[in-house]
């Protein structure tokens, strides 16, 4: 089974509007750290946002929040008052607290429209 | 503070060629990671080093490999090149290479090195 999965190939977005990039993970660990990376045609990726799983509230930067919810298993991205140069591609990671690696999703494609 | 810098920035060899990629950290961090991400995909997990010692691998076969350096870079290997291994490969460098009961530890990137095998 896929650890993270990302089901949006892509989405639009009018500038300004806000837009949420849906994940969802697979774990059987209680301890397990979340992740959204922001990936632009350059290639680097930019980490955005982290969300443990005991954390009782959602995280929130800036113009990004993580709507998290546990007993779905699923790690949602709001961007809120998108801009152009929010255009990117967008990864949500998983790390298990037994583990070393970063598991990623196949990413969602984000366009902004002016 | 210089984030996490890789060279070369692009790369192309022939199959069965042998390339060798390298990572500097963010000052202070011990940790580097390697992943390999094919276009149209999220990357994927090759290699972990911390304090120079390899502490994970992904499943990937023995013409990859890695070492650290007592300054903390590091450098990834790929011998007898395959056409399959042309991707952007990503070094990744966070603080601590531990897992412990919480893994806060967020991994950041540097801009990768694009390798095209001809």
């Amino acid at each position: 089974a896929q650890k993270i999965t990302q089901t949006q190939p892509g989405m639009f977005v009018q500038e300004k509007e806000a837009v949420t990039l849906d994940c969802t993970y697979d774990t059987s660990d209680q301890s397990y750290g979340l992740f959204w990376y922001k990936q632009p045609s350059s290639g680097e990726m930019i980490f955005l946002i982290y969300q443990g799983s005991y954390d009782e509230q959602n995280a929130t930067e800036g113009r990004y929040s993580l709507n998290f919810q546990k007993a779905r298993k699923s790690a949602n991205l709001v961007i809120s008052a998108s801009q152009l140069g929010d255009s990117a591609m967008y990864f949500c990671a998983m790390r298990e607290g037994t583990g070393n690696q970063f598991y990623f999703g196949t990413g969602t494609s984000l366009t902004v429209i002016p | 503070d210089a984030g996490v810098t890789q060279s070369p920035t692009h790369l192309i060899k022939t199959r069965g060629q042998h390339v060798t990629l390298r990572c500097s950290p963010i000052s202070g961090h011990k940790s580097v990671s390697w992943y390999q991400q094919v276009l149209g995909q999220g990357p994927q997990f090759i290699f972990q080093y911390y304090e120079k010692e390899e502490r994970g691998r992904g499943n990937f076969p023995d013409r990859f490999s890695a070492r650290q350096f007592p300054n903390y870079s590091s450098e990834l290997n790929v011998n007898a090149l395959l056409l399959g291994d042309s991707a952007l490969y990503l070094c990744a460098s966070s603080s601590t290479g531990t897992s412990g009961r919480l893994s806060t530890d967020t991994q950041y990137f540097g801009p990768g090195t694009r390798l095209t095998v001809l």
